[in-house]
C-alpha cells in the first residue's frame, strides 16, 4: 500500500517558539493532504485540508495564523505552528488519499511537546 | 451534518473470542464510504475495513466483517478469533462522496482490549 510519512516524530520546543512538521506521500503524488490533531484517549479532529498550489481550507475554530499550511508539492505538506503554547502539545496526523480509492493514508503522527 | 456514534467508549474480551464494535452514523446522503480503523499503542492509523454504501454485500477482510444496516444507518464491525494483535483503539469514519472533499469523519473511538 501506499506510504505517507511524517517528521519529526517527536519534538520538544519552548514557548514562543515555532515548529514546522512535514507529511510526505513517499510513493504517490497527493494533490489534497489533510491534518488532523489528537488529544490523549480522544478522536482524530480535522484541522484543515491542505491543496496543492493552492491555500489550505481550515475547518471552523482551527486558527488559520497559529496554524500555518504549505502544500509545496505533490508530495509534502508542512503545518507550522507558530508562537508555540503548552496548549498546542497534542498529537499531529496527516492523511493522503490515492485516487480513485478514496483511501486515505495516515502518517505515523508527530508529539508535539511545548515547554 | 453527517455524524459518526460509537457507544461502547470500552470493550474487553478473551483472546480467541468474537467481539462486536458499534457504530450508527447520520447523513442524508446516499452516496458514502464508511470504515472502521484501527490506532495500536503506536498511534500508527490502520485501515480495516472498507464499505461502499451503494453495495449490498457486507465487507469482509480474513477475520473482520461489517454488518452494514444502511436504512438504520448502522455500520457494525466483527472481529472473530480475536488476537491479542488486535487491541486497539477502533474509530468507525464516514466519507461522503456527494461532495468531493475526501473528508474523513471519525466517531470518537472504541478501545478494546484482548485478554490473554
Amino acid at each position: 500500500g501506499a506510504v505517507v510519512s511524517q517528521h519529526p516524530s517527536w519534538v520538544i520546543c519552548k514557548s514562543g517558539t515555532s515548529v514546522k512538521i512535514e507529511c510526505r506521500s513517499l510513493d504517490f503524488q497527493a494533490t489534497t493532504m489533510f491534518w488532523y490533531r489528537q488529544f490523549p484517549k480522544q478522536s482524530l479532529m480535522l484541522m484543515a485540508t491542505s491543496n496543492e498550489g493552492s491555500k489550505a481550507t481550515y475547518e471552523q475554530g482551527v486558527e488559520k495564523d497559529k496554524f500555518l499550511i504549505n502544500h509545496a508539492s505533490l508530495t509534502l505538506s508542512t503545518l507550522t505552528v507558530t508562537s508555540a503554547h503548552p496548549e498546542d502539545s497534542s498529537f499531529y496526523i496527516c492523511s493522503a488519499g490515492q485516487p480513485p480509492t478514496y483511501e486515505q493514508y495516515f502518517g505515523p503522527g508527530t508529539r508535539l511537546t511545548v515547554t | 451534518a453527517q455524524t459518526v456514534t460509537q457507544s461502547q467508549p470500552e470493550m474487553s474480551v478473551q483472546e480467541a473470542e468474537t467481539v462486536t464494535l458499534s457504530c450508527t452514523y447520520d447523513t442524508s446522503e446516499n452516496n458514502y464510504y464508511l470504515f472502521w480503523y484501527k490506532q495500536p499503542p503506536s498511534r500508527q492509523m490502520i485501515l480495516v475495513i472498507r464499505q461502499e454504501a451503494y453495495k449490498q454485500q457486507n465487507a469482509t477482510e480474513n477475520r473482520f466483517s461489517v454488518n452494514f444496516q444502511k436504512a438504520a444507518k448502522s455500520f457494525s464491525l466483527k472481529i472473530s478469533d480475536s488476537q491479542l494483535g488486535d487491541t486497539a483503539m477502533y474509530f468507525c469514519a464516514f466519507m461522503n462522496l456527494e461532495n468531493r472533499d475526501d473528508k474523513i469523519i471519525f466517531g470518537k473511538g472504541t478501545r478494546l482490549h484482548i485478554l490473554p
